[in-house]
């Protein structure tokens, strides 16, 4: 089958750097995406990450290794709306795009 | 425009009703979603359309029937549901496989379906 693991939970202070990780087992990997849903909210797309390396967008970076069928999601100078969830998402061979378990993260004053 | 638009936000619904939830887009996005998603749950794919042609469908029961009359409209039709479809039903569009953009999934805010 395929999956997608991730920690339940996190939790950071405001400031802080907190690295969110990602191991899946999937039919075929056509690029790992994460994305960040506030409680209530819709999805929103933070990164994309097709080849191996560190990609950077801002305060937010993500990271793939395809040999480790690994990744993570790194946020740095935490802010207290940064708590939320996110999940990360896998495009496997059918063209679907599969989510992880999701990572709720908890960010404290 | 860069947002998908989902109605109702809202809708109650006893098990003999029939209803439709509506989503729409102007990005000219070729592909179109719907997930399902329980709370504290991920997104759960049901239907994908590519090029207004339904390309996926993952084994949704058949009290669920999607329609996509044009490349910027998605429908969901209810009928007979259970309490336990009970859910936030989100719609969302992408450029289609084969590009990194299909990777990138612009959601509607969702519309929260609770049965009685």
């Amino acid at each position: 089958g395929q999956s997608l693991e991730q920690p339940s939970e996190v939790t950071a202070v405001e400031g802080a750097i907190v690295q969110i990780n990602c191991t899946y087992q999937t039919s075929g990997f056509y690029g790992l995406s994460w994305y960040q849903q506030h409680d209530g909210g819709a999805p929103t797309f933070l990164s994309y990450n097709a080849l191996d390396g560190l990609e950077e967008t801002g305060r937010f970076s993500s990271f793939l290794s395809r040999s480790d069928s690994y990744g993570y999601l790194l946020l740095q100078e935490l802010q207290m709306k940064d708590s939320a969830s996110y999940f990360c998402a896998v495009r496997d061979n059918t063209d679907k795009l599969i989510f992880g378990t999701g990572t709720r993260l908890q960010v404290f004053p | 425009d860069t947002e998908v638009t989902q109605t109702p936000k809202h809708l109650v619904m006893g098990m003999t009703n029939k209803k439709s939830l509506k989503c729409e887009q102007h990005m000219g996005h070729r592909a179109m979603y719907w997930y399902k998603q329980k709370a504290k749950k991920p997104p759960e794919l049901m239907f994908v359309y590519s090029y207004e042609k339904l390309s996926i469908n993952e084994s949704v029961p058949s009290r669920f029937s999607p329609e996509c009359p044009n490349s910027s409209l998605l429908n969901l039709h209810l009928h007979a549901l259970q309490p336990e479809d009970s859910a936030l039903y989100l719609c969302a569009s992408s450029h289609t496989g084969g590009s990194s953009g299909a990777n990138v999934l612009t959601f509607g805010a969702g519309s929260r379906l609770t049965v009685l």
